[in-house]
């Protein structure tokens, strides 16, 4: 069974600093694409950002990229520049590839941006 | 650009009734998930659909059921209410293998 582990359920950063968020997997596919989602107040669900397995280099979106350490099952979501509007419930999610439907989340990090 | 679309966003019933929530997807996507999430947990699998075909099966109590029509409009149906059916219920959709988009969700409370 695939699960997603995310260790840090509460982490916070001073307003235009850097943190990276850690979320770790387990799974004996080879084909699959992990995604980071955001959750604001709001309770939206977000996209951040979306990573193929296959693909050896790490996804990047403005200020958020991941480091996807295949063999160890890691990737982790690096903010650069924290605004305040970061400020969300941060959730890692897995997905199996061509044969796969379900989304695994993780139990998500709470971010606190400290202006 | 058109999003999810879920009604009701919000919904009051009381134990052992009955709820149905809507979601639309987006146009050409051919994909629909249900997620409920509660107070302060990751969101729950549900069910999802593939071409109006049930494609996959989490959590999905029995009370529940679910169907995409031909519109691929999406219904999940309730019976039997309970106070822990009192959740977020996310709507998502997708392009097969793509990712996930989700509607603003339903939040239901069961009195």
């Amino acid at each position: 069974a695939q699960t997603v582990t995310q260790s840090q359920p509460e982490m916070s950063v001073q307003e235009a600093e850097t943190v990276t968020l850690s979320c770790t997997y387990d799974t004996s596919e080879s084909d699959y694409y992990l995604f980071w989602y955001k959750q604001p107040p709001s309770r939206q669900m977000i996209l951040v950002i979306r990573q193929e397995a296959y693909k050896q280099q790490n996804a990047t979106e403005n200020r958020f990229s991941v480091n996807f350490q295949k063999a160890a099952k890691s990737f982790s979501l690096k903010i650069s520049d924290s605004q305040l509007g970061d400020a969300a419930m941060y959730f890692c999610a897995y997905r199996r590839g061509a044969t796969g439907n379900q989304f695994y989340f993780g139990t998500g990090t709470s971010l606190t941006v400290i202006p | 650009a058109a999003g999810v679309i879920q009604s009701p966003r919000h919904l009051i019933k009381e134990k052992r009734e009955t709820a149905t929530l809507k979601c639309y997807p987006i146009p050409r996507h051919d994909t629909v998930y249900w997620y409920q999430q509660g107070p302060g947990q990751d969101p729950q699998f549900l069910i999802s659909f593939y071409e109006k075909m049930q494609s996959d099966k989490g959590s999905i109590p029995d009370r529940f059921s679910a169907q995409q029509f031909s519109d691929y409009h999406s219904e999940l149906n309730m019976s039997s209410l309970e106070l822990g059916d009192s959740a977020l219920y996310f709507c998502a959709s997708s392009i097969w293998d793509e990712k996930l988009f989700f509607g603003s969700g339903t939040q239901l409370s069961v009195l």
